[in-house]
């Protein structure tokens, strides 16, 4: 079985200060692991995926997620937030099927 | 430049209606998904198709039906519509497959059950 926890529901910053979403995830295989982003009354658009080539994977928008098996983490990060960074986020583990997390809605503050 | 389509951005019906979602996709993908979207609880899996005429249960298949009579096309249909249908729906689409196939996803249908 898998599944995936997304640590906050809400997470809120100031532009210009850095970003970090939090995911945990669980697997009995080598789970493919995945961040999407929503706009709102948007679809879904892929930010990045870890395809087990590296543990840092860095992605669209300055985005980058770092795989820590150890700790079953898949946290996504960026060093500075942007106006257009406001969105809800998804966090999905994939070992057969996509599991989707809640959600994160990130607001960012001028 | 790769597109999911969906046959409406917003829809509203009456309790007892049949709704048919249409999805239409253009990158000649084997997989085509059905999700719906609810605060938070994420994205949960109606149905998927691996290939045409083909289907299988996702998470909360119950009161939905598919239909794939084409590789492009994949239809949802609500056969009565209830008023704990009221939901964001979204279809994708993929590469056959597990692994690091990512999914393509529609703009998403807003369907309100009145």
């Amino acid at each position: 079985a898998q599944s995936v926890t997304q640590l906050d529901s809400h997470v809120s910053v100031s532009e210009g200060t850095p970003v970090l979403l939090r995911c945990n995830y669980s697997s009995s295989y080598s789970p493919s692991l995945f961040w999407y982003v929503q706009h709102p009354n948007k679809g879904l658009q892929l930010l990045l995926k870890y395809t087990s080539a590296a543990t840092l994977v860095k992605g669209i928008n300055g985005f980058e997620a770092e795989f820590k098996k150890s700790e079953t983490s898949f946290h996504l990060t960026k060093p500075s937030a942007h106006m257009s960074d406001a969105a809800e986020y998804f966090c999905v583990v994939r070992s057969g099927d996509m599991r989707f997390g809640a959600g994160t809605r990130l607001t960012v503050k001028p | 430049d790769v597109k999911v389509t969906q046959s409406s951005r917003y829809l509203v019906k009456r309790t007892g209606e049949k709704v048919f979602l249409e999805c239409v996709q253009d990158m000649d993908h084997e997989n085509m998904f059905w999700y719906r979207q609810d605060p938070g609880l994420g994205l949960r899996l109606i149905y998927f198709s691996y290939d045409v005429k083909m289907k299988e249960k996702g998470d909360i298949p119950e009161g939905y039906s598919v239909s794939r009579e084409k590789k492009e096309r994949f239809s949802l249909i609500l056969e009565s519509a209830s008023t704990n249908q009221t939901s964001m729906y979204l279809c994708a689409s993929s590469f056959f497959g597990t692994g690091y196939n990512e999914q393509f996803f529609g703009p998403g249908t807003r369907l309100t059950v009145l």
